[in-house]
């Protein structure tokens, strides 16, 4: 089983809508959770952290559930700049080596 | 302040030869990184260090060789470059601080092997 694991998409949506997507992680002792965003043929960068208690930044919106060991990233307002890869970013153990997934696709269309 | 600088952007190698891509910080970050990612494929480690002189191997280790002489300088030997090699390589950097350790990445090096 792979240590995150995301639906790649395509997420396709207009300009102004709402979109959410989920990862998966698998070692329950994960402790640190982020997304990255990647655009096309361009360097990771943090899009933000996520917190135990959910956070906000802006228009997106990230959460945590531990129980069922998934993270979540909701979009609103969509902007035609938001079109990026999306990437699920833990932890894996003591040390500071980070997981990545492989990335949800987003397109927001005009 | 440059951030993470990598070098070359773009190579082509022959089966078999040898090369070393570089990677340095002005940041004066501890740890140091170097990732792969293919196409459709998450980041995978290669290589990481937690300070100068200190190097551990990642998830992909083989075929590869690191060194860490200097806190900014991260280099990434490969050596009898196969195809499976063909990738894009991001060296990356970052600074503990408790929970906090965003990575600083480079704008990578599109490597191919033919």
């Amino acid at each position: 089983r792979k240590e995150v694991e995301q639906d790649p998409g395509p997420f396709n949506v207009p300009e102004g809508a709402t979109v959410a997507f989920n990862c998966t992680y698998s070692n329950s002792a994960s402790q640190s959770f982020f997304w990255y965003r990647q655009d096309c043929r361009k360097e990771p960068k943090l899009l933000m952290s996520v917190y135990s208690s959910g956070n906000e930044d802006g228009r997106f919106t990230a959460q945590l559930n531990r129980a069922s060991q998934y993270i979540s990233l909701l979009i609103r307002d969509s902007k035609l700049s938001d079109s990026a890869t999306y990437l699920c970013v833990v932890n894996v153990g003591d040390d500071y080596k980070l997981s990545f997934g492989a990335g949800t696709t987003v397109t927001v269309r005009a | 302040n440059a951030g993470v600088t990598q070098t070359p952007k773009f190579r082509i190698l022959k089966i078999g030869q040898s090369m070393t891509l570089q990677c340095t910080q002005d940041m004066n970050h501890n740890y140091m990184y170097w990732y792969r990612q293919d196409p459709g494929m998450g980041l995978k480690l290669i290589y990481y260090s937690v300070g100068a002189g200190i190097t551990d191997k990642g998830e992909v280790p083989n075929g590869y060789n690191v060194s860490r002489s200097t806190t900014e300088d991260f280099p990434l030997r490969l050596e009898l470059a196969a195809p499976s090699q063909t990738s894009v390589y991001f060296c990356a950097s970052s600074i503990i601080a408790g929970t906090a350790y965003e990575q600083y990445f480079g704008p990578g090096t599109r490597l191919t092997v033919t």
